[in-house]
Order: C-alpha cells, then sequence, then structure tokens
C-alpha cells in the first residue's frame, strides 16, 4: 500500500484479555516503530524494529507487552492480560533505515479500549 | 531523559490570524525536529521536519524555525482557516537513538 497500515481501527476488550495488534508498513521500510499516545498526551515511544530485530524495546511499560516482526515487514503488538490502563491510541510508524535522518511515517493507529 | 514541552496547550483564533506555537526541548542533542498534525481519531501527518543544521523549512503557510543551542522551536502559521483546525504535536529525534520524543501537543482551534 501507499503508507503505513493499521488493523484493526478499533478493538474493545475486557480486563484481562489478550489482544493483538498489527502493522503493515511501507513496502521496503527496515525500520518499524510503534508509540502509544494515551488521551490528551503526545505519543510515546514503546519499541523500534531494524528488520527482524528489536533493536531498543526500553519503552515497553512491562512484560505484559511483548512484539514481533518474524519476517522484517508486518509487525505485531501483543498484550497480555489488558489493564483498563492499557486503554489508548497505538500508532505504528515506518521509515525507510532507522538512520537519524530517515523521516517516520504514522499509520492511522488503533484505537484500543480495555473495559 | 529528554523532556518537550509545547505552549500553548490550546489556543483559539478568528479566522485570518497569523499565529505561532511553541516548543521547547531540554536536551540539545539532538539530530532534527519534526512538526506533525493530528486530526481527531486520526494519526499523524508529517509538516515539516528540520535537521539540527538547519534554521527554518517552509512549506506553503508554514514555516518552521529551530534554535538548536536554546532547545526551542517555533511554528507560524500565517492567514489562519478552519481547515487548519487539528493538534499540532512537535518531536524531536535525538542523535543517540531513533525513537521520537513527543510533546503533548497544542490544540488548535480556528473560528470562521
Amino acid at each position: 500500500g501507499a503508507g503505513v497500515s493499521q488493523t484493526p481501527s478499533n478493538k474493545v476488550t475486557e480486563k484481562g484479555k489478550y489482544v493483538e495488534l498489527r502493522c503493515d508498513p511501507i513496502s521496503g521500510h527496515t525500520a518499524l516503530y510503534w508509540y502509544r499516545q494515551s488521551l490528551g498526551q503526545g505519543p510515546e515511544f514503546l519499541i523500534y524494529f531494524q528488520g527482524t530485530g528489536a533493536a531498543d524495546d526500553s519503552g515497553l511499560p512491562n512484560d505484559r507487552f511483548f512484539a514481533v516482526r518474524p519476517e522484517g515487514s508486518v509487525s505485531t503488538l501483543k498484550i497480555q492480560r489488558t489493564e483498563r490502563g492499557d486503554s489508548a491510541v497505538y500508532l505504528c510508524a515506518s521509515s525507510l533505515l532507522a538512520l537519524s535522518y530517515n523521516e517516520q511515517f504514522f499509520g492511522p493507529g488503533t484505537r484500543l479500549t480495555v473495559l | 531523559k529528554q523532556e518537550v514541552t509545547q505552549i500553548p496547550a490550546a489556543l483559539s483564533v478568528p479566522e485570518g490570524e497569523n499565529l505561532v506555537l511553541n516548543c521547547s526541548f531540554t536536551d540539545s542533542a539532538i539530530y532534527n525536529l519534526q512538526w506533525f498534525r493530528q486530526d481527531p481519531g486520526k494519526g499523524l501527518t508529517s509538516l515539516l521536519l528540520i535537521q539540527s543544521s538547519q534554521r527554518e523549512q517552509t512549506s506553503g503557510r508554514l514555516n518552521a524555525s529551530l534554535d538548536k543551542s536554546s532547545g526551542r522551536s517555533t511554528l507560524y502559521i500565517a492567514a489562519s482557516q478552519p481547515g487548519d483546525s487539528a493538534t499540532y504535536l512537535c518531536a524531536v529525534k535525538e542523535t543517540s537513538g531513533s525513537r521520537l520524543t513527543f510533546g503533548e501537543g497544542t490544540q488548535l482551534t480556528v473560528n470562521p
């Protein structure tokens, strides 16, 4: 596709459930980033991948959060035992390379609501 | 730890006004600074990217300046229109990594 796509656009789940959020980066982009945006706040970094490996996962809040990118393209953010505080918009971005001068392009986000 | 602050948090102006949004950051060791626009319920649209070696960038009615040594950037919007109503976010990329650190945004409303 022309841009970064994310599915689903909205996800409602119950506390304690497991969820998966998917990101399709721009074709050919090797770097992929996940951010989380709470209501009224700016996005906060979670993790980024260079190729298949997680190059920096220091933003993941705890071990309930995990992300994979097995083939270096599509990425899945996985949240176990969801809590109400996990409710937020999860944004994905990609860039051609992870080099500092490469611009990041953002997807529309997945709005996660934990009841 | 890098911290990015945006002032004001919200701004309401009549159509046609020129306006300035402010962004400050605590660590001047940045590689670039980027301004984004976010419409309600939508993702981020990149407006302008300024490399640390640059002083300003312009696109149409938008002009962004960067004073790296003082840790400040401004986004100037000329002749504002109702369609400019959105939240504007600034973000810095530090030289030591690839993540973006965002401010909390300025919510702009341009009234017809």
